[in-house]
């Protein structure tokens, strides 16, 4: 089954400095790629998320850069904000007419130091 | 806006019982799937089900089973609850790939503590 590590585990920035998470999966077949960021005692919510037939992809200050050869994605965070700090977890799917399953990493604990 | 819910946000059980967890979603989506979170290992994928009655497993689904009678609902079930199902168990929906639209919708969460 599909494989999605996620690094690092835990990365604290001064505020307006920029973030970047990276993961890796192992099934090629993955065709989508969403990024989900908890609060604290908060449910996940999808923030951004990348087709596999598009590398990149923009909105204000995230960006997510995909790597279909080398089978990695990352997630950019710029001009960080205390409000940043939460969760972040990536994921992988493999999507087929209604049919989606998806494999989440580890998760990567972002602190933004004001 | 799309709305999942949870039946209880804390549930403490013994060794033993069995537990019913349920997760209600009222945007009529196809898809749901019943994680466990635990510190470390990221959203762990139990069960899902991309239609009524349908069910697959997921990554991690000893110890557990589900149900899926109605579209809008999805009731994991514990038949024999151990201090290692002690975890944040999290539902989740998302729509038919033909919308064009996989997001998927988290409900608040279960804490569930098994004594």
């Amino acid at each position: 089954g599909e494989n999605v590590e996620q690094h690092p585990s835990t990365l604290s920035v001064q505020e307006g400095d920029s973030a970047v998470i990276k993961c890796t999966y192992s099934d090629s077949a993955s065709n989508y790629f969403p990024w989900y960021k908890q609060e604290l005692g908060k449910r996940p919510q999808l923030i951004i998320d990348i087709r596999s037939n598009v590398g990149e992809k923009k909105d204000q200050r995230i960006a997510v850069t995909l790597n279909k050869t080398a089978k990695h994605f990352s997630l950019h965070i710029t001009e960080t904000q205390p409000e940043d700090s939460a969760v972040y977890f990536c994921a992988a799917s493999i999507i087929t007419g209604g049919y989606q399953k998806v494999t989440f990493g580890t998760g990567t604990k972002l602190q933004v130091i004001p | 806006d799309v709305k999942v819910t949870q039946s209880s946000r804390y549930l403490v059980k013994r060794t033993g019982e069995k537990v019913f967890l349920e997760c209600v979603q009222d945007m009529d989506h196809e898809n749901m799937f019943w994680y466990r979170q635990d510190p470390g290992l990221g959203l762990r994928l139990i069960y899902f089900s991309y239609d009524v009655k349908m069910k697959e497993k997921g990554d991690i689904p000893e110890g557990y089973s589900v149900s899926r009678e109605k579209k809008e609902r999805f009731s994991l079930i514990l038949e024999s609850a151990s201090t290692n199902q002690t975890s944040m168990y999290l539902c989740a929906s998302s729509p038919t790939r033909a919308s064009g639209q996989e997001t998927q919708y988290f409900g608040p969460g279960t804490r569930l503590l098994v004594l």
